[in-house]
């Protein structure tokens, strides 16, 4: 069982808009700007999209957008194009405070993933 | 250009043992945290450990799932990230990937993966 939560798959037609959420609690997504999110094509590496909830890496195409709102961030891709099918992974720090709450030291989570159909 | 390459990987007992290298190029290997995450088959995606630089103090931190039985070193000479997984169980079946990481979770570069697989 991942810790954050995300739909399993989303999909949209070319041009749209779709937003993929990630909900976490107030330990992590919530109490941190450190959510991350990876896009992942079938048999290579993942690709870090988004870092620190809104900030793009260098050569990161700008159709790829964050946000947070709570304890639950969102990745939107808009003017959705063939080459985004892929899947999409969302992370975020977790306080080692957690221990006694979850019985896990571990200090960054992954959501299980959502895939991204292009119709 | 950024570079990290896995090897090491293959097919091993459980209660057995394997080390995975990362061999880095084209950043300051000495000055960068690093991180492994690993994927089991048809999954998602499970962080392992992390690994600071030694002016931090070169001190880790690892999964629950794992503790106690992987460690990761460096060897900023040779430019080498390593983790050395022991007690092997079926459920460290998954492509390893050697990662970079800065701020407060950021993965930025991935290598190409590494298949470990434990089986009898």
């Amino acid at each position: 069982q991942s810790a954050l939560t995300q739909p399993a798959s989303v999909s949209g037609s070319p041009g749209q808009s779709i937003t993929i959420s990630c909900t976490g609690t107030s330990s992590d997504v919530g109490g941190y700007n450190s959510v991350s999110w990876y896009q992942q094509h079938p048999g290579k590496a993942p690709k870090l999209m988004i870092y620190d909830v809104t900030n793009r890496p260098s050569g990161v195409s700008n159709r790829f957008s964050g946000s947070k709102s709570g304890n639950t961030a969102s990745l939107t891709i808009s003017g959705l194009q063939a080459e985004d099918e892929a899947d999409y992974y969302c992370s975020s720090y977790r306080s080692s405070s957690t221990l006694f709450v979850f019985g896990s030291s571990t200090l960054y989570v992954f959501g299980p993933g959502t895939k991204v159909t292009v119709l | 250009e950024v570079q990290l390459v896995e090897s090491g990987g293959g097919l091993v007992k459980p209660g057995g043992s394997l080390r995975l290298s990362c061999a880095v190029s084209g950043f300051t290997f000495s000055d960068a945290w690093m991180s492994w995450v690993r994927q089991a088959p048809g999954k998602g995606l499970e962080w392992v450990g992390r690994i600071k630089s030694k002016t931090d103090g070169a001190t880790t931190d690892y999964a629950t799932p794992v503790k106690g039985r992987f460690t990761i070193s460096r060897d900023d000479s040779r430019n080498m990230l390593y983790v050395q997984m022991n007690s092997l169980k079926t459920e460290d079946t998954a492509v390893y990937y050697c990662t970079t990481f800065a701020g407060w979770n950021r993965f930025d570069y991935w290598g190409q993966g590494a298949l470990v697989t434990v089986s009898s």
